[in-house]
């Protein structure tokens, strides 16, 4: 099983509608991350988390929302979808490193398509 | 404004021979320092990580150069196997940023028979 867990893997939605990105991870780590990759972009960071209830936006975060309520999962929200988000969504973890930064863990994607 | 950036979109090399991916950044806050490889329909997957204190990193048939002083990085490949054939990205982070990643755009490295 993987570590980190993205469900749904592909999702297909109507321009308004709520749709929420769910991730939950086996790894332990407090740290939770929530990053979009677009072609020719690389990947941007929307929401990260340091610890249950800690939200933290990141460079992208308009017309998303987060949820850490617990320790091993980070959900998505778009409230109101629309096409400009049709994109991959990764969902990443990384532990605290004790001297420095330490690397992070990826789950497999969700390929969010707003119609 | 793109903090870190990798020039080539795509790369191809014979297999075998050494492949070189490049990557600059401009944010002189950045002290940590990562290569991520990924296949089509995954997640990426780290390969190879550097910090600043230091100016090479290696593991395998995988190596890591940094030039702090061109805010330069390189990833060498050798010999380069048909498997190693994914889009890689360079990526840092900053000392106090909470391992948030910054991403360069992505090479397409293809590694040919």
């Amino acid at each position: 099983d993987a570590d980190v867990t993205q469900t749904p893997r592909n999702r297909i939605t109507k321009t308004g509608k709520r749709i929420m990105l769910e991730c939950s991870q086996t790894k332990g780590h407090d740290r939770m991350y929530w990053y979009r990759q677009d072609p020719g972009l690389g990947l941007r960071l929307i929401y990260y988390s340091f610890d249950v209830k800690d939200i933290n936006k990141g460079e992208i975060s308009d017309g998303y929302s987060v949820s850490r309520q617990a320790q091993a999962k980070f959900s998505l929200s778009l409230e109101s979808a629309i096409p400009n988000q049709t994109a991959l969504y990764f969902c990443a973890t990384s532990e605290r490193g004790r001297i420095m930064n330490t690397e992070a863990f990826f789950g497999q994607g969700t390929r969010l398509t707003v119609v | 404004d793109q903090q870190v950036k990798q020039n080539s979109p795509s790369l191809s090399v014979q297999e075998g021979r050494i492949s070189i991916l490049n990557c600059d950044y401009t944010n002189s806050m950045f002290d940590y320092f990562l290569w991520y490889k990924k296949y089509p329909a995954e997640g990426p997957t780290f390969l190879i990580s550097i910090s600043s204190i230091k100016d090479k990193n290696e593991d395998g048939r995988f190596t890591v150069f940094l030039n702090k002083s061109a805010k330069h990085l390189s990833l060498h490949i050798v010999p380069s196997q048909p498997g190693d054939s994914a889009v890689y990205f360079c990526a840092a982070s900053a000392a106090g940023g909470g391992n948030k990643l910054t991403f360069g755009t992505g090479t397409q490295l293809k590694v040919e028979l």
